[in-house]
C-alpha cells in the first residue's frame, strides 16, 4: 500500500464550481499534513497547512481525519487559475514529507 | 532572492556520464532533501539531511551520492548516468521539528540522459 494515495484525476470542472479532493495515507504515527500546489513544470508550493481541527483560507478548506487517516480539500466558485495539480503531503517524522501522485484540476470557461 | 536555489536548471548529457546539482538555500533551516519527479509526475523523495547528517536514503542507488558541505547546501553527483534517470530533480529544504513546517523548493533541473 502507498503511504500516501489520491484519485489523480483529472478533474474537469467549469468556473464557479466546488471540487473536492481526497486522500488517505497509511502511516497512522503521521505527524503533520498539508496540501501543495504544482502548476505545470513549476516546484510545488504550499496551499495550506491541515490541522485536526480543519482549517479554511478563502475559498479554500482543508479537513484531516485522523481515524479514517483521510485529508479533504475543497475548493468552492473554482476560478480558471486553479487549474493545477494539488499534492497531498503527509509528514510520517524523522524529516520525512512524503508526496501523493496529485490530483490534476482543469477549470475550464 | 531565491529562497532555494538549485543550478543548472536543465541538463542534457550522454550515457555513461557523471554529472552534479548543486543546491542551496537562504532560509536557515536545518533540514534539506532531494526528490526526483518522474515522466508520471509522481514526486519520490530520495534523501533527506538534517544539519549536514544523512537522515534518510530511500533505496536510491548508490551511483546517486548527495553531499553537504554545510546546512546550508546540499549537492547531488550522479555517476554512470543511465536512461532511466531522467527526470526533473529538485531540492527543498524545511524546518521540520516535530509538528512540521512548510518545505520550499528549487526550480527543479530536468535531466535528459541521452
Amino acid at each position: 500500500r502507498k503511504e500516501v494515495e489520491q484519485d489523480p484525476g483529472p478533474f474537469n470542472v467549469p468556473e464557479g464550481a466546488t471540487v473536492a479532493f481526497n486522500c488517505t495515507y497509511s502511516n497512522s504515527a503521521s505527524q503533520s499534513f498539508f496540501w501543495y500546489r504544482q502548476d505545470c513544470r513549476k516546484e510545488p508550493k504550499l496551499l495550506m497547512s491541515v490541522y485536526s481541527s480543519g482549517n479554511e483560507d478563502g475559498r479554500f478548506t482543508a479537513q484531516l481525519n485522523r481515524a479514517s487517516q483521510y485529508i479533504s480539500l475543497l475548493i468552492r466558485d473554482s476560478k480558471l487559475s486553479d487549474s493545477a495539480t494539488y499534492l497531498c503531503v503527509v509528514n510520517t517524522g524523522f524529516q520525512k514529507l512524503v508526496f501523493g501522485t496529485g490530483t490534476r484540476l482543469l477549470v475550464s470557461p | 532572492d531565491t529562497a532555494v536555489s538549485q543550478t543548472p536548471k536543465y541538463l542534457v548529457t550522454q550515457m555513461g556520464n557523471d554529472k552534479s546539482i548543486k543546491c542551496e538555500q537562504n532560509l536557515g533551516h536545518d533540514t534539506m532533501y532531494w526528490y526526483k519527479q518522474d515522466s508520471k509526475k509522481f514526486l519520490k523523495i530520495m534523501f533527506s539531511y538534517n544539519n549536514k547528517e544523512l537522515i534518510i536514503n530511500e533505496t536510491v542507488p548508490n551511483r546517486f551520492s548527495p553531499k553537504s558541505p554545510d546546512k546550508a547546501h546540499l549537492n547531488l553527483h550522479i555517476n554512470s548516468l543511465e536512461l532511466g534517470d531522467s527526470a526533473v530533480y529538485f531540492c527543498a529544504s524545511s524546518q521540520l521539528q516535530g509538528i512540521g513546517t512548510e518545505a520550499f523548493f528549487g526550480q527543479g533541473t530536468r535531466l535528459t540522459v541521452v
